[in-house]
């Protein structure tokens, strides 16, 4: 069974540009998961998608990221404009329908200068 | 405001012996924990489980302790192997229409010496 698969792995831009990030989750996972991780900390969601409809996106800086997870698989995380304390990992997980179990991705690690 | 602490942000164990991992939470509505492990430049991954109707689950060398009247929980690994040496997590989440919303701890890195 493929895993979570995320890309870029790594990605540096200068502070206001712009960065967007791809994941493909498990076949036939229904929810899916963005995390941010910043270095000593635990990974925070910022949004969590069910089927194509957001579940939670309290976390979210609406402000300046957005996300989109279109038919219901892949998803997309973008950051506009990027700001110094965006610098983190960037994680994607997803989880099979009533499973409390989630399968992460390896994440892209952004770093902003 | 965290509401999952790991308050020990490493721990070096010998080979053989136990790993005692410990997380605080400050939620009283948590009423499901999962342990995860990281390894570096990869997601974590899934270890092990507990519901709050329940103080003890194992799996092999793993086993998670509960004790909801401190809010604590603990994970202990019994023997401990190199190859457990990475960054373990804990989280926890309130259940409810959102059962599957974690919060998690800052993580543990822990050390297994041959």
């Amino acid at each position: 069974e493929a895993g979570v698969a995320q890309s870029p792995r790594y990605k540096i831009i200068e502070k206001r540009q712009s960065v967007a990030f791809w994941c493909n989750p498990i076949s036939g996972h229904a929810t899916l998961y963005w995390y941010q991780q910043i270095l000593g900390q635990g990974p925070k969601l910022l949004i969590q998608f069910q089927n194509n409809g957001v579940v939670d996106d309290s976390q979210l800086p609406k402000d300046r990221f957005s996300a989109e997870r279109l038919k219901g698989v892949d998803s997309t995380l973008k950051i506009q404009p990027a700001k110094l304390e965006d610098s983190a990992v960037y994680l994607c997980a997803s989880s099979f329908d009533g499973s409390y179990e989630q399968y992460f991705g390896p994440g892209t690690r952004l770093t902003v200068t | 405001d965290q509401q999952v602490k790991q308050n020990s942000p490493s721990l070096s164990v010998q080979e053989g012996r136990i790993s005692i991992l410990n997380c605080d939470y400050t939620n009283s509505m948590f009423d499901y924990f999962l342990w995860y492990k990281k390894y570096p430049a990869e997601g974590p991954t899934f270890l092990i489980s507990i519901s709050s109707i329940k103080d003890k689950n194992e799996d092999g060398r793993f086993t998670v302790f509960l004790n909801k009247s401190a809010k604590h929980l603990s994970l202990h690994i019994v023997p401990s192997q190199p190859g457990d040496s990475a960054v373990y997590f804990c989280a926890a989440s309130a259940g409810g229409w959102n059962f599957n919303k974690f919060y998690f701890g800052s993580g543990t890195k822990l050390n297994v010496k041959p």
